[in-house]
């Protein structure tokens, strides 16, 4: 158990829909990650956020946003889903600087 | 542009042998080299890493090598075991601002028993 929490494991929705994800960080990490991981694909970075803030954006469509709680949560929105948006994601948190990321077990995404 | 390459999509081998999994990168300023294992259902969890100022890291049956100058990384586990069986991932840190991991495309290890 890595210490993140991923709801919901599964998710199942149609073209056009709007759904949020949430991750709760590991107890002392300020850092949240987001990835997607597509069919045969590695893991892409969507976006970043430590304490709060916003602080790294990778690869991520306007359609998705993200935001931390002052509570340290995270939740990814994802909106106007098509087909292509079908994947799993992963949420991660750390300490800055202690060199690694711990992921949740990831929510996998199906849109119909 | 793919910062973090796995090369080899899969890697089959023998129970008791050496398993070699390969990583090139190119970006020159990542400070911390990470290898995850991932099993189906299951987010993926840190295995070793290695400081871009090592060229060597070893951790029970694991070790990871450093080539600076050639951009590549690898990842023995010898003994190889039926449970080591899953996708493999290298991940790359950079500090440009805040840390930044880039993950290459993983590698699916299959151990033969």
């Amino acid at each position: 158990d890595s210490g993140v929490t991923q709801t919901p494991k599964h998710l199942i929705t149609a073209t056009g829909q709007r759904v949020t994800l949430r991750c709760s960080p590991r107890s002392g990490d300020l850092s949240v990650y987001w990835y997607q991981q597509s069919l045969d694909q590695g893991l892409q970075f969507l976006i970043q956020y430590y304490n709060g803030e916003e602080r790294a954006k990778g690869n991520i469509l306007e359609r998705f946003s993200a935001q931390q709680f002052p509570d340290l949560h995270s939740e990814l929105n994802l909106s106007s889903l098509e087909l292509g948006d079908s994947a799993l994601y992963f949420c991660a948190s750390s300490v800055e600087g202690s060199g690694g990321l711990f992921f949740g077990s990831g929510t996998q995404l199906s849109v119909l | 542009d793919q910062q973090v390459k796995q090369n080899s999509p899969s890697l089959s081998v023998q129970e008791g042998r050496i398993s070699i999994l390969n990583c090139d990168y190119t970006n020159s300023m990542f400070d911390y080299f990470l290898w995850y294992k991932k099993y189906p259902a299951e987010g993926p969890t840190f295995l070793i890493s290695i400081s871009s100022i090592k060229d060597k890291n070893e951790d029970g049956r694991f070790t990871v090598f450093l080539n600076k100058s050639a951009k590549h990384l690898s990842l023995h586990i010898v003994p190889s075991q039926p449970g080591d069986s899953a996708v493999y991932f290298c991940a790359a840190r950079t500090t440009s601002g805040t840390y930044k991991y880039i993950f290459g495309t993983g590698t699916r290890l299959k151990v033969l028993a």
